[in-house]
């Protein structure tokens, strides 16, 4: 099955500065790779996700770069915000309905 | 839309007890899911359905059964509890089909269950 990874476990940042999250997959079939945030208490919720036809999709603050060919692909987020502070996991999918996921990024944005 | 609702929110149970997790959902999704939340683990799926009548085994299924009667409930049901199924329990859904706008899963709120 797929295997993801996702660097680094932690990341702390201070307010302003980007926020880069890295991750890798196994299966060079995936074509979907979600990125969903998960704040304190709560369920993850999706945030961005890019499917293999596009190399970068943005959104406002938070963009999403893959890489194919290596098989990875990446989160950014510029400007970090104090809301900005939750836990990120990246995803992929080849068959569109069942994901495997990265084993998360705790990000602290510092004031 | 109340979105995906999971009960209980916490639970002790004690080892060899049996349970169930309850999961609704009222936005008329095909698919639905149960991972398991580990921390430095990530999410593992537990089992999914992509319909009424229809189950199948994720990576850990060992331990859980689930049912699938309705389009909106998914129970989870935990025989002979051991220390190793402590964890948070989230339950998700999404719509059927593929595609730009089909790929987003709608999480509840997590379930943290305790075995001791």
């Amino acid at each position: 099955g797929e295997n993801v990874e996702q660097h680094p476990s932690t990341l702390s940042v201070q307010e302003g500065d980007s926020a880069v999250i890295k991750c890798t997959y196994s299966d060079s079939a995936s074509n979907y790779f979600p990125w969903y945030k998960q704040e304190l208490g709560k369920g993850p919720q999706l945030i961005i996700d890019i499917r293999s036809n596009v190399g970068e999709k943005k959104d406002q603050r938070i963009a999403v770069t893959l890489n194919k060919t290596a098989k990875h692909f990446s989160l950014h987020i510029t400007e970090t915000q104090p809301e900005d502070s939750a836990v990120y996991f990246c995803a992929a999918s080849f068959n569109d309905y069942k994901l495997s996921f990265g084993a998360g990024t705790t990000v602290t944005v510092r004031a | 839309n109340a979105g995906v609702t999971q009960t209980p929110k916490f639970r002790i149970l004690k080892i060899g007890q049996s349970m169930t997790l309850q999961c609704t959902q009222d936005m008329n999704h095909n698919y639905m899911y149960w991972y398991r939340q580990d921390p430095g683990m990530g999410l593992k799926l537990i089992y999914y359905s992509v319909g009424a009548g229809i189950t199948d085994k994720g990576e850990v299924p060992n331990g859980y059964n689930v049912s699938r009667s309705t389009t909106e409930d998914f129970p989870l049901r935990l025989e002979l509890a051991a220390p190793s199924q402590t964890s948070v329990y989230f339950c998700a859904s999404r719509p059927s089909g593929s595609g730009r706008d089909s790929g987003e899963l709608f999480f509840g709120e997590g379930s943290r269950l305790t075995v001791l």
